[in-house]
């Protein structure tokens, strides 16, 4: 199984909906991030967590929300999506080491 | 503050010729210094990760970074392609010691050809 799961994998919505992506890991890692790739962009951090009580802000946090529910769970709200939040976001977890474990990735599409 | 340069952001190569993808960085600091692979459809991998000890480092599947200071470099090589290799590329770098700021690279594509 995936130490790194996000959910859904595929979204299309419409502008003005709340979507809401989810994060989960079982590595047992204190800090998790969100970040967003679009092309020829690389990716960028969108909001990051060192544990339960800990969020805070990324280069491009405007227009997304997140709620670290557990250790093991980092949720990435848009709360009215719009057509350049489409992107492919990544979830990410790291422990006491230097890495970053990724996950799959969740493609959205915003009409 | 930080940054990252992918020379190329496409690069072609034949099965068993060499690679050779390029990265310069700036940094205010010492940073620490990754290689990323995306293949298609799939999450981030760590290919490699420089962290101050030696300057040639070696990663998984045969590819290899050096850390040039003077150069501001640290490109990836690979003595010999094979197509499994055709993925996305990613240099990144970090400040010392926690690699919780990481600031990537547009990404190299890499594509291997028979």
């Amino acid at each position: 199984d995936a130490d790194v799961t996000q959910t859904p994998r595929n979204r299309i919505t419409k502008t003005g909906k709340r979507i809401m992506l989810e994060c989960s890991q079982t590595k047992g890692h204190d800090r998790m991030y969100w970040y967003r790739q679009d092309p020829g962009l690389g990716l960028r951090l969108i909001y990051y967590s060192f544990d339960v009580k800990d969020i805070n802000k990324g280069e491009i946090s405007d227009g997304y929300s997140v709620s670290r529910q557990a250790q093991a769970k980092f949720s990435l709200s848009l709360e009215s999506a719009i057509p350049n939040q489409t992107a492919l976001y990544f979830c990410a977890t790291q422990g006491s080491t230097d890495t970053q474990y990724f996950g799959p990735g969740t493609r959205l599409t915003v009409l | 503050a930080q940054s990252v340069t992918q020379l190329d952001s496409h690069v072609s190569v034949s099965e068993g010729t060499p690679v050779l993808l390029r990265c310069n960085y700036s940094s205010s600091y010492s940073p620490s210094l990754f290689w990323y692979v995306q293949h298609p459809n799939k999450g981030l991998q760590l290919l490699l990760k420089y962290t101050s000890a030696a300057t040639l480092v070696k990663g998984i599947n045969g590819f290899e970074a050096e850390f040039k200071k003077s150069e501001t470099s640290f490109h990836l090589t690979k003595p010999s392609a094979h197509m499994s290799d055709a993925a996305e590329y990613f240099c990144v770098v970090s400040p010392p010691g926690t690699a919780s700021k990481l600031t990537f690279g547009t990404g190299t594509r890499l594509q291997v050809t028979l």
